[in-house]
This record gives C-alpha cells, structure tokens and sequence, in this order.
C-alpha cells in the first residue's frame, strides 16, 4: 500500500522557470490538498480539492495552479518560479471529500524540498 | 479570520518527564481537531477529537478537547527520548484543515 506519493523528492529551479510537483494517492480518497511549510509558518494550505473536476484556493494561492482530472492524482504548477517558493511542499489526502460527510485525518506524502535561485 | 495556535514554541525535558502541548483554536464550522507528529519527514497522525470530555489514548499519549473553551491538550507521560519530534495540531473548518505551527519537543536521556 503505497499511500501518498511525491515526486520529485528534491529539485532546484531558476528564477522564471516553470515546474510540476506530482501527487498520487491509491486510497481511493476524495479529498487532496497542498500545503507549504515554512520555518515559523506551520503548514499553510495552497490549493485543495474535494473530488475530480472540482479545486478551491486555500490560504497561499498566488504563484501556484492546480487540475484534479482523476481521482487518484492532484498535480501542483508553479507558473513562474520565485525564491519566495522556496519551501518544503506536502501533498496530503483524505478519504471524505464532497460535503464531508464524516471527519476522517490527512494523511501525508514524504515531500518535496523546492528550492528557487 | 480562522486561526490556530500551540504552546509552547519549544520544550526540553528530561527523560522521564511528563509534558503537556496545548492547542486553541477560532476556527468556523469546527468539524475536528488533529495532532500529528513531525520528524524531519512527513506529518504521521496521532488523534483526531470531535467531542468534548472524551479523551484518547494510544499507550503514553493522550489528548482531550474541550469544545467550549475551544481547546486541546496532548499528554505524553514518561517521555523518550524517541518522543523527539514537532508536534502539530490541525483543526478542521469546512473543507479546510488550518495548522498551528507545532511545539518542538526535545527529550534529554
């Protein structure tokens, strides 16, 4: 059971360049969302989506797009890379989505350290 | 504007010790309350709370919330050093989980 998954781990861009941040889940959870995590700025919430077809801006929007044309997958864009994305990203799901009809946890991927020159 | 806040910032205790996280919250439409743990990798989840009074509780860690002062407590009883770690809690609002920015425990053996 591979849970949520992350790639890349690593990656460095330049300033301008665009990227895509994968995230896949195999538990079947309707609800996924990214977040950021920053030193003294706890995990903030970017983009989230409740099912396929459907996404919604979280806290820290601007800069970053996302699509969710499947279940499983919840890709994050960064259009434009700037040094203030340098971060730690975390994909993380939930298995009750659309109207969230009972309280179930996040459960997180490994990561992704993004670092912007 | 939808907020959660821990304290204290960090801890440092000895082996031994029992230690307790707080966790208050002003979120909308409150629908749970989380702690998670964090040790340079991802966030592992520990309890979820949606009622008040009632606590949980997995081995030396416990936690409660009290829904009316919109507030939570994480216990950790004979801490080790292996309890080392970044300890979140996350209150979900909506369709929108909002984090604190965690309590750094260190353990000393």
């Amino acid at each position: 059971n591979a849970g949520v998954t992350q790639t890349p781990k690593f990656q460095v861009l330049k300033t301008g360049q665009s990227m895509t941040l994968q995230c896949a889940q195999d538990m079947n959870h309707e609800y996924m969302s990214w977040y950021r995590q920053d030193p003294g700025m706890g995990l903030r919430l970017i983009h989230y989506s409740v099912g396929a077809g459907i996404t919604d801006q979280g806290e820290v929007p601007n800069g970053y797009n996302v699509s969710r044309s499947t279940t499983e997958d919840f890709p994050l864009r960064l259009l434009s890379a700037a040094p203030s994305q340098t971060s730690v990203y975390f994909c993380a799901s939930s298995y009750s989505g659309t109207g969230r009809s009972y309280n179930s946890p996040l459960h997180f991927g490994n990561g992704t350290r993004l670092t912007v020159t | 504007e939808d907020k959660v806040v821990q304290s204290p910032l960090s801890l440092v205790v000895h082996e031994g010790d029992t230690v307790t996280l707080n966790c208050s919250y002003e979120v909308t439409n409150f629908r749970s309350l989380l702690w998670y743990k964090q040790e340079k990798k991802a966030p592992t989840f520990l309890f979820m709370l949606t009622s008040s009074g009632i606590e949980k509780k997995s081995g030396r860690l416990s936690s409660i919330l009290d829904k009316k002062e919109l507030f939570s407590i994480l216990n950790i009883t004979a801490t080790q050093t292996g309890d080392s770690a970044v300890y979140l809690c996350a209150v979900e609002g909506g369709n929108q989980f909002y984090f604190g920015t965690g309590t750094s425990l260190t353990v000393i053996p």
